[in-house]
């Protein structure tokens, strides 16, 4: 199994500030995804990633960015806070074909006070 | 675009018994994959069973058993011999066959619990 680890594992923060969330991967697998999940929701993508430097926007991408400047880190950032972002984040990779699924971090529960 | 449907927000199971999870998905692809996913408090996403629409043969994993309807779109996951470490959120997820860039999306999820 690939090592996929996420940190920080929890943070509260204010609302307005920026927040910067970390996934490593150890394994150079491609594509790797951000997803954030809440009561009701289930899990739902925010921002994906395909290779260094590329990256699309999933179905709740507003207030969120992404950066990928090596193939191991992703990078989720909320640029400015808001209550509504309080949710546990995932970051998963696609360790090979449409048949893996996909391979989970631990989460980071992120609470905007 | 597809989606997947978990209308059961919670079920309880007697430890030892069986019980039936559901789900439903709606698409317009011949080719897919089908997945369940365990989530017990720690929050770990753990794959538990995977489906590969073309395969009629239902896919089984130990006490983990699924039954796939492909004309329904039904995709319900049976868990044998239930134990107190089933307890979990479980998720419903689909993805297409098209290629390795193809995003998995999630069902809403269930919440099973299992009396001692």
């Amino acid at each position: 199994d690939a090592g996929i680890t996420q940190s920080p594992r929890h943070k509260v923060t204010e609302t307005g500030t920026p927040v910067t969330l970390r996934c490593h991967q150890t394994e150079n697998h491609r594509y790797m995804y951000w997803y954030r999940q809440d009561p009701g929701h289930g899990l739902r993508l925010i921002h994906y990633s395909y290779g260094v430097k590329d990256t699309d926007k999933g179905e709740v991408s507003d207030g969120y960015s992404v950066s990928r400047s090596k193939t191991e880190d992703f990078l989720l950032t909320l640029e400015s806070a808001t209550s509504s972002q309080t949710s546990v984040y995932f970051c998963a990779i696609s360790e090979g074909g449409p048949d893996y699924g996909y391979t989970f971090g631990s989460g980071t529960r992120l609470t905007v006070v | 675009a597809q989606t997947v449907t978990q209308s059961q927000p919670e079920m309880s199971v007697q430890e030892a018994e069986t019980v039936t999870l559901s789900c439903t998905y709606d698409t317009s692809e011949s080719d897919y994959y089908l997945f369940w996913y365990k989530q017990p408090p720690s929050r770990q996403m753990i794959l538990v069973i995977r489906q590969e629409a073309y395969k009629q043969q239902n896919a089984t994993e130990n006490r983990f058993s699924v039954n796939f309807q492909k004309a329904a779109k039904s995709f319900s996951l049976k868990i044998s011999d239930s134990q107190l470490g089933d307890a979990a959120m479980y998720f419903c997820a689909y993805r297409s066959a098209s290629g390795a860039n193809s995003k998995l999306t999630f069902g809403k999820g269930i919440t099973l619990s299992v009396r001692p």
